[in-house]
């Protein structure tokens, strides 16, 4: 199955400030097949990004996704109070799919 | 709107069964399938399986094969997971999410249940 590996573990930021967050695949995922994910605390994942980089729908332009083959990114362009959270990469290109391990967001 | 409702908290012992249900509403039941997740405390997303919910074939990761079986009641909109032979490390939020039903597109959640907390201890 494919891993899936995201950094950095936690990232600690103000509002307004931008937040890069990368996963990085074991094998190369076809046709882009990464999505990403953020959860709050108590809640369920909500999808954010399909594709490696189209946003799903009722997603602000703030979030932005990038990246091909085994390495993607996810950009914030400027924290707003509801985008602390815990964000999860997913691939969905072969079976089983698989997540990455988290990186959570957090207020500096 | 789409809405996936699940089953309340359960609490089990070890070496027993739980059976959790999602009910959907507000999309046409059979034209997607769905998936179950679950996530350890503090922990990360793990699938389980899937079901066909118009053929009701399912496929689940090998992880859970033997342990693990996913219904659905077509009268009723819901689908159910029973999970078998509990130990202490199956306690968890368990999901049920629907598949996004773009062709070509598999194993991608476009909707989550609120989820279903799972205890098992003596």
């Amino acid at each position: 199955e494919i891993v899936l590996t995201q950094s950095p573990g936690t990232l600690s930021l103000s509002p307004g400030e931008r937040a890069t967050l990368s996963c990085r695949a074991s094998q190369s995922l076809s046709s882009s097949y990464l999505a990403w994910y953020h959860q709050k605390p108590g809640q369920a994942p909500r999808l954010l990004i399909y594709g490696a980089s189209s946003r799903a729908t009722g997603i602000p332009d703030r979030f932005s996704g990038s990246g091909s083959g085994t390495d993607f990114t996810l950009t914030i362009s400027r924290l707003e109070p509801e985008d602390f959270a815990v964000y999860y990469c997913q691939q969905y290109g072969s079976s089983p799919p698989t997540f990455g391990g988290g990186t959570k967001v957090e207020i500096k | 709107q789409v809405q996936l409702v699940q089953s309340g908290a359960e609490v089990k012992k070890p070496g027993a069964s739980v059976k959790v249900s999602c009910k959907a509403s507000g999309y046409t039941f059979t034209s997607y399938y769905m998936h179950w997740v679950r996530q350890a405390p503090g922990q990360g997303l793990e699938w389980m399986g899937i079901i066909n919910t118009s053929a009701g074939s399912t496929s689940f990761a090998q992880k859970f094969q033997g342990r693990v079986t996913v219904t659905r009641d077509t009268s009723t909109n819901t689908v159910y997971m029973e999970l078998s032979s509990l130990r202490s490390e199956d306690t968890a939020v368990y999901y049920c999410a629907r598949e996004i039903g773009v062709r070509g597109v598999r194993n991608l959640f476009d909707y989550w249940g609120q989820g279903t907390l799972v205890t098992v201890s003596s």
